[in-house]
């Protein structure tokens, strides 16, 4: 019974390739997120998703692209990978766009560039 | 800004108390607390909403003073399962800024 549940859990790859990233919620929640955590932990909002749309780009390279099928899933498309975007990646989810009941993360994605 | 945490580590021994504290030089509204074991999600602890806030959740507590704008996290007769780094984050519309994290160990 997953809250949040993103795969690949793990992605090992070259410069230049292209990856996505899923995410699923099954909490009934109206909004999604991608945070970065970068090796000094460090956590960094990227975007986020109230009701399928988008309320929050905050400042990231257009190699990301960000999409909401539905208010459940919210994926994360990387292109032209660089080596500093190497890092942990989380999806979470909140019941509002104010996170009155704080957030449930997903498992994380640890993302390597080589 | 990201709110400021202090201390940045702390090493304890179970059934010794830990204080984290988080301030910010923006104005505070709420203010909500994780812990993140190592390798793990940050799991959320408790949100504060209103300035003179005091929760509870087993042996961690927190208080919030929004004039000061500043909350602190109170951890009581540790236990190894307390080990992590814990966050602070203030939460607005679409996002929370965190802070940089208090990384608490206890040892046997």
């Amino acid at each position: 019974d997953t809250a949040v549940s993103q795969t690949p859990k793990y992605l090992v790859t070259q410069m230049g390739n292209d990856k996505s990233i899923k995410c699923e919620q099954n909490l009934g929640h109206d909004t999604m997120y991608w945070y970065k955590q970068d090796s000094k932990k460090f956590l960094k909002i990227m975007f986020s998703y109230n009701n399928k749309e988008l309320i929050i780009n905050e400042t990231v390279p257009n190699r990301f692209s960000p999409k909401s099928p539905d208010k459940a899933h919210l994926n994360l498309h990387i292109n032209s990978l660089e080596l500093g975007d190497s890092a942990v990646y989380f999806c979470a989810s909140s019941q509002d766009a104010m996170a009155h009941y704080g957030y449930t993360f997903g498992s994380g994605t640890r993302l390597t560039v080589v | 800004q990201q709110p400021v945490q202090s201390p940045q580590a702390v090493i304890l021994r179970e059934g010794e108390d830990a204080v984290i504290n988080c301030s910010s030089s923006k104005a505070l509204y709420s203010v909500h607390w994780y812990r993140q074991k190592h390798g793990e999600a940050p799991v959320f602890l408790m949100i504060l909403l209103k300035g003179g806030e005091q929760k509870g959740h087993d042996k961690i507590s927190a208080s919030f003073n929004e004039k000061k704008q500043q909350s602190s996290l109170y951890l009581t007769a540790s236990q190894l399962s307390y080990s992590g780094t814990y966050f602070c984050g203030t939460p607005a519309e679409g996002k929370s800024t965190f802070g940089d994290g208090t990384t608490l160990t206890v040892k046997p």
